[in-house]
């Protein structure tokens, strides 16, 4: 799998969005990028993930650039909840290297 | 509907002793994942089942993990001898497989290795 480039932290006020950026400058056509996040003492969390096309849920938008080197996670109005540890992946969808590698992610800390 | 299930969710052990983690995944998903996460460090992958394939054992760090997957469902990840480096929080997935498929997690394992 790509490797990913993350910032180590970020923090940013309630109510305001949350960019969280993301390098993955040796993707492959064939490998997404996903975005799972992981609170104080749970199982990771998966938020969204996309090819080449930008994307949108009920939980964030990702923004992915058109060469496909980077992307940043949007959480358009951070919450407390929010603070965790956000993990950009790159990967293969399907088979025997579908498993996820985990960097160590960027911590994001929502202050009120 | 459920998610993910891990049983037992904390674990004591003394250094030597066997332990078995058990994993309930989603009913219907296909592929079933594990992972460990020790302290302070990323989760790391040890074994993965898809359907009826061989499975990709490439994560597990020595000989002395084993994982099996009984009927597509339930996996039971066995320690032999556990060491004190063996403690950690061991996370379980699932996904539906296919096409970018999201995994779903379940709430962990913490082994302590005494």
């Amino acid at each position: 799998d790509a490797k990913t480039t993350q910032p180590t932290s970020m923090d940013c006020a309630e109510g305001r969005a949350a960019n969280l950026p993301c390098n993955h400058s040796t993707i492959s056509g064939n490998e997404y990028v996903y975005w799972y996040r992981q609170i104080h003492s749970q199982g990771p969390q998966y938020i969204i993930h996309g090819l080449k096309n930008n994307e949108t849920n009920e939980m964030a938008s990702l923004i992915i650039t058109e060469d496909r080197k980077s992307s940043t996670l949007i959480l358009p109005h951070a919450t407390l909840r929010d603070t965790a540890v956000y993990y950009c992946i790159v990967r293969v969808a399907t088979g025997a290297n579908s498993k996820l590698t985990f960097g160590k992610g960027i911590t994001l800390s929502v202050r009120p | 509907g459920a998610g993910v299930s891990q049983s037992p969710s904390n674990k004591v052990t003394e250094k030597g002793k066997d332990v078995e983690l058990r994993c309930d995944p989603i009913s219907g998903h296909t592929a079933l994942y594990w992972y460990r996460q020790s302290l302070g460090q990323g989760l790391e992958f040890l074994i993965y089942f898809q359907g009826n394939s061989a499975p990709d054992k490439s994560g597990l760090p020595s000989d002395r993990f084993s994982a099996e997957r009984t009927g597509g469902s339930v996996s039971t990840l066995t320690i032999q001898r556990t060491q004190q480096e063996d403690s950690a929080v061991y996370l379980c997935a699932s996904s539906l497989g296919g096409l970018a498929g999201e995994q779903f997690f379940g709430p962990g394992t913490r082994l302590t290795v005494l």
